[in-house]
């Protein structure tokens, strides 16, 4: 049982390229979510999605965009990459609040 | 606006002792809330939940408590392991979990030998 895998792990960018984070889960999560970790900020989040074919924006959703087409994934997309989008990005799963989220182990993404 | 608050960003502890760290909300909509610990360079591992209907969970040594008039709830780590050490996330969430997670911004804990 592999949980939520993302790749990369690292990344960097170059200032206006776009690239594709990819999470993937095989517990038969309806909920998933992404969330970006910043120093000092906690993480927050991005988008998330209740089901296929069903996203919607979060706290910070400017430059992301998304698609849920099957249940197991939820890729996360960058159009036009910029320094500001340095951080540690994380992708979760879910049946429901009394199970929590389940967590990637993260991609960290550098846009020089 | 940040609607969850951890207002210590550290706090330490010695091996043995009760962890007791705290959260504050803002959003009255929030129906679940969740403690999660993380270690550098690893994804959050989920800890405990609690609904909003309840005002105590408990979970081996962990127990959280909401105190809903005052929009506070607690962690409490009893007795406190040198593997507690970590920074740990509040998080809230409405829709029972579907809207995804607010988060706090943390408290490293340090267990002191």
């Amino acid at each position: 049982n592999a949980g939520v895998t993302q790749t990369p792990k690292f990344q960097v960018l170059k200032t206006g390229q776009s690239m594709t984070l990819q999470c993937a889960q095989d517990m038969n999560h309806e909920y998933m979510s992404w969330y970006r970790q910043d120093p000092g900020m906690g993480l927050r989040l991005i988008h998330y999605s209740v089901g296929a074919g069903i996203t919607d924006q979060g706290e910070v959703p400017n430059g992301y965009n998304v698609s849920r087409s099957t249940t197991e994934d939820f890729p996360l997309r960058l159009l036009s990459a910029a320094p500001s989008q340095t951080s540690v990005y994380f992708c979760a799963s879910s049946y429901g609040h009394l199970y929590g989220y389940t967590f990637g182990s993260g991609t960290r993404l550098t846009v020089v | 606006d940040q609607q969850v608050k951890q207002n210590s960003p550290s706090l330490s502890v010695q091996e043995g002792r009760i962890s007791i760290l705290n959260c504050d909300y803002t959003n009255s909509m929030f129906d679940y809330f969740l403690w999660y610990k993380k270690y550098p360079a690893e994804g959050p591992t989920f800890l405990i939940s609690i609904s909003s209907i309840k005002d105590k969970n408990e979970d081996g040594r962990f127990t959280v408590f909401l105190n809903k008039s005052a929009k506070h709830l607690s962690l409490h780590i009893v007795p406190s392991q040198p593997g507690d050490s970590a920074v740990y996330f509040c998080a809230a969430t409405t829709g029972g979990g579907a809207d995804g997670l607010t988060f706090g911004k943390g408290t490293h804990l340090i267990i002191q030998p």
